[in-house]
């Protein structure tokens, strides 16, 4: 079965800092699309970034990035210069199957001021 | 307002009773979807929808059952709800292509079973 898997169920950077998430996925697929979403303490959850697994430059969004590794099944998501309204969970996810996404456990980031 | 809106926001109800949680978005969106989130395993996704009266399971539909007469809403329900049923359930949305396309999601709907 498709998984993804965040290793750090919770994470705390200091404001204007970097923090990095991790994350890992178990695919047999070729072409495939990665996502990070954020949830906020509100509860919608909103997108980050998304990766078409084809590309092999890491997507980029303001001071959001991926490392994506797609040999390691690795995808990783960089946050620069952290503000405190970068602090929520994070979800890593994969699309599956052709109507699902499957979602990681989450991160739960914290942002220190 | 434009969007996607749940209702209730929060239920409490009893073992056997049902339960119906209610989705609508005003973006006329072809995919329509019923995720459940508990903690240690992300969002789960429960049923989903292509296009009105067009429905599918997806990964823990046992329990559910949805409805899609027209496009803009996608009630879920609980026909006789059983503890392991407490969970926060999101619904979300999306248009054309699903996997090149942004989910939006709902603010959820938190149901707490007794």
């Amino acid at each position: 079965a498709q998984t993804v898997t965040q290793s750090q169920p919770e994470m705390s950077v200091q404001e204007a800092e970097t923090v990095t998430l991790s994350c890992t996925y178990d695919t047999s697929e070729s072409d495939y699309y990665l996502f990070w979403y954020k949830q906020p303490p509100s509860r919608q959850m909103i997108l980050v970034i998304r990766q078409e697994a084809y590309k092999q430059q890491n997507a980029t969004e303001n001071r959001f990035s991926v490392n994506f590794q797609k040999a390691a099944k690795s995808f990783s998501l960089k946050i620069s210069d952290s503000q405190l309204g970068d602090a929520a969970m994070y979800f890593c996810a994969q699309n599956y199957n052709n109507n699902d996404m499957r979602f990681g456990a989450g991160t739960r980031l914290t942002v220190k001021p | 307002d434009a969007g996607i809106t749940q209702s209730p926001r929060y239920k409490i109800t009893e073992t056997g009773r049902q339960v119906t949680l209610m989705c609508h978005q005003t973006w006329s969106h072809s995919y329509m979807f019923w995720y459940r989130q508990d903690l240690g395993h992300g969002l789960r996704l429960i049923y989903y929808s292509a296009a009105a009266d067009i429905t599918d399971k997806g990964e823990v539909p046992d329990g559910y059952v949805v409805s899609r007469s027209k496009t803009e809403n996608f009630p879920l329900t609980l026909e006789s709800a059983t503890r392991s049923q407490t969970s926060v359930y999101f619904c979300a949305s999306t248009s054309g292509d699903f996997f090149t396309g942004e989910l939006f999601f709902g603010e959820g709907s938190r149901l707490t079973v007794l």
